[in-house]
């Protein structure tokens, strides 16, 4: 079975520093999809990031970029001059081509100190 | 409205009340799921839909029981609830065409408290 594990429970981070949150999953499976969500204090989840297992760029987007390494099943989340709205639980989350279910882990609390 | 909403977005209910929670997706995805949240546990998926046919029950109490009318309607109504299931109850969409990296969209969700 597909686990998802982010054994962060709590980051803090001072505004404009960069910070790293974990993530590692276990499949058997090739070819899957990795995603990392934010879900701020007004609850609405939002797609952050996305990578697809194929590819060996690391996907990025403005501020946030991820570090996937397929062997070590590792796929840590980068936040380059964090920012105040960055405060959020962040889930990072699995599925497959074949199964559109999502695995999630439990989600890791990000603060911005001032 | 765009994105996919959810109405109501507080609920009180007793133990013996019956209501019913709302989601709407404006995305034209095929793909609709009900996720319970609750503190410290990781998200929970409970039920999935694609094109109106449910395809996954994961091992919820007949208390909860889905309907999905159409690809763009997805509804949980609730009846004799308990306690513990009080939590965030979320709703996404996807493409659900079997093709592309099937990327949920979620909406704000309800917190459900039952008194």
């Amino acid at each position: 079975a597909q686990t998802v594990t982010q054994s962060q429970p709590e980051m803090s981070v001072q505004e404009a520093e960069t910070v790293t949150l974990s993530c590692t999953y276990d499949t058997s499976e090739s070819d899957y999809y990795l995603f990392w969500y934010k879900q701020p204090p007004s609850r609405q989840m939002i797609l952050v990031i996305r990578q697809e297992a194929y590819k060996q760029q690391n996907a990025t987007e403005n501020r946030f970029s991820v570090n996937f390494q397929k062997a070590a099943k590792s796929f840590s989340l980068k936040i380059s001059d964090s920012q105040l709205g960055d405060a959020a639980m962040y889930f990072c989350a699995y599925n497959t081509p074949s199964n559109e279910k999502l695995t999630f882990g439990t989600g890791t609390r990000l603060t911005i100190i001032p | 409205e765009t994105g996919v909403t959810q109405t109501p977005r507080h609920l009180v209910m007793g133990m013996t009340n019956k209501k019913s929670l709302k989601c709407e997706q404006h995305l034209g995805h095929n793909a609709m799921y009900w996720y319970k949240q609750s503190a410290k546990k990781p998200l929970e998926l409970m039920f999935v839909y694609n094109f109106k046919e449910q395809t996954e029950n994961n091992s919820v109490p007949s208390r909860f029981s889905p309907e999905c009318p159409n690809s763009s309607h997805l509804f949980l109504h609730l009846h004799t609830l308990q306690p513990e299931d009080s939590a965030l109850y979320l709703c996404a969409s996807s493409p659900g065409n079997w093709r592309g990296n099937h990327e949920q969209y979620f909406g704000p969700g309800t917190r459900l408290t039952v008194t």
